[in-house]
C-alpha cells in the first residue's frame, strides 16, 4: 500500500482565497483524522471520521473550516476564506479499528502558507 | 481531560551518546495507549511504538528502548549510541482506548533532538 496520500504537498495562497486539501487514506482503514501542526499549538486534532461519518469536529477552529469524506478513499479539508493565521502543516492520518493495531498512519502533510 | 507533557524542548548530544526523552501524561481512563512518533527534517510523522496501559514491560528495539512506569505516569524513550540520523523532533502521544477514539491522539509539544557528529 502507498500509505496515506495528501495533496498538494505545498500550497501558497492569498488571504481570502479558498483552499482545499486532499487526502487518500490507506485502503481498508475506517478512521480518518485531520491534524494541524503549528509552532504555537503543536499538533492538534481538527476532526475525525469513522466509516465516512464525522465523529468529532470540536477541534475545527471556526466556521471557515469544513471537512468532508464522500467515500472511504477520499477526504477534503476546506478553508474559506483563508487567513494568514491558517498557515500551518496539515496532516491527514488513517487507522483501522482493531484492538491490536490502532496506530494512526500519517501522510506527509500539506504545508499551507497564506499571504 | 488528557494531557501529554514533554518537558525537554530541545536536546543536543554528540554522536554515540545515550539520550533519554521524557514524557509524562495525564488521563482519567484506565485503558489507554501511549505512542512515540518521529518527525525527521523531511516532515513526515513516523510511528515508532505503541504501548498498552496494561503492559508495563520495557521494550527494546535495536538502539531504541522505552520505559513505561504507570506509577509516575511516564513513558520515556532512550536512544543508545545516538547517530546523526536520529536528529528529529520526537512526539509522545496518548490515545484513550475503546469507544470511538481509535487513532485519536493527544500529542506532547515535541522534543527537538540534535545529534552532532
Amino acid at each position: 500500500d502507498a500509505g496515506v496520500i495528501q495533496s498538494p504537498r505545498h500550497e501558497v495562497t492569498e488571504m481570502g482565497q479558498e483552499v482545499t486539501l486532499r487526502c487518500k487514506p490507506i485502503s481498508g482503514h475506517d478512521y480518518l483524522f485531520w491534524y494541524r501542526q503549528t509552532m504555537m499549538r503543536g499538533l492538534e486534532l481538527l476532526i475525525y471520521f469513522n466509516n465516512n461519518v464525522p465523529i468529532d469536529d470540536s477541534g475545527m477552529p471556526e466556521d471557515r473550516f469544513s471537512a468532508k469524506m464522500p467515500n472511504a478513499s477520499f477526504s477534503t479539508l476546506k478553508i474559506q476564506p483563508s487567513e494568514p493565521r491558517d498557515s500551518a502543516v496539515y496532516f491527514c492520518a488513517s487507522s483501522f479499528s482493531s484492538p491490536r493495531n490502532t496506530e494512526a498512519f500519517f501522510g506527509q502533510g500539506t504545508r499551507l502558507t497564506v499571504v | 481531560a488528557q494531557k501529554v507533557t514533554q518537558a525537554q524542548t530541545e536536546i543536543s548530544v554528540v554522536e554515540k551518546e545515550d539520550v533519554t526523552l521524557d514524557c509524562v501524561y495525564e488521563t482519567r481512563d484506565t485503558t489507554y495507549y501511549l505512542f512515540w512518533y518521529k518527525q525527521p527534517p523531511s516532515g513526515e510523522l513516523v510511528f515508532l511504538i505503541r504501548r498498552n496501559s496494561f503492559d508495563e514491560q520495557n521494550e527494546i528495539s535495536g538502539r531504541y528502548s522505552w520505559n513505561f512506569q504507570k506509577s509516575t505516569s511516564s513513558f520515556n524513550f532512550t536512544i543508545t549510541a545516538s547517530q546523526v540520523v536520529d536528529s528529529a523532533v520526537y512526539f509522545c502521544a496518548l490515545e484513550n482506548a475503546g469507544g470511538t477514539s481509535y487513532g485519536k491522539l493527544t500529542f506532547g509539544q515535541g522534543t527537538i533532538l540534535t545529534v552532532h557528529p
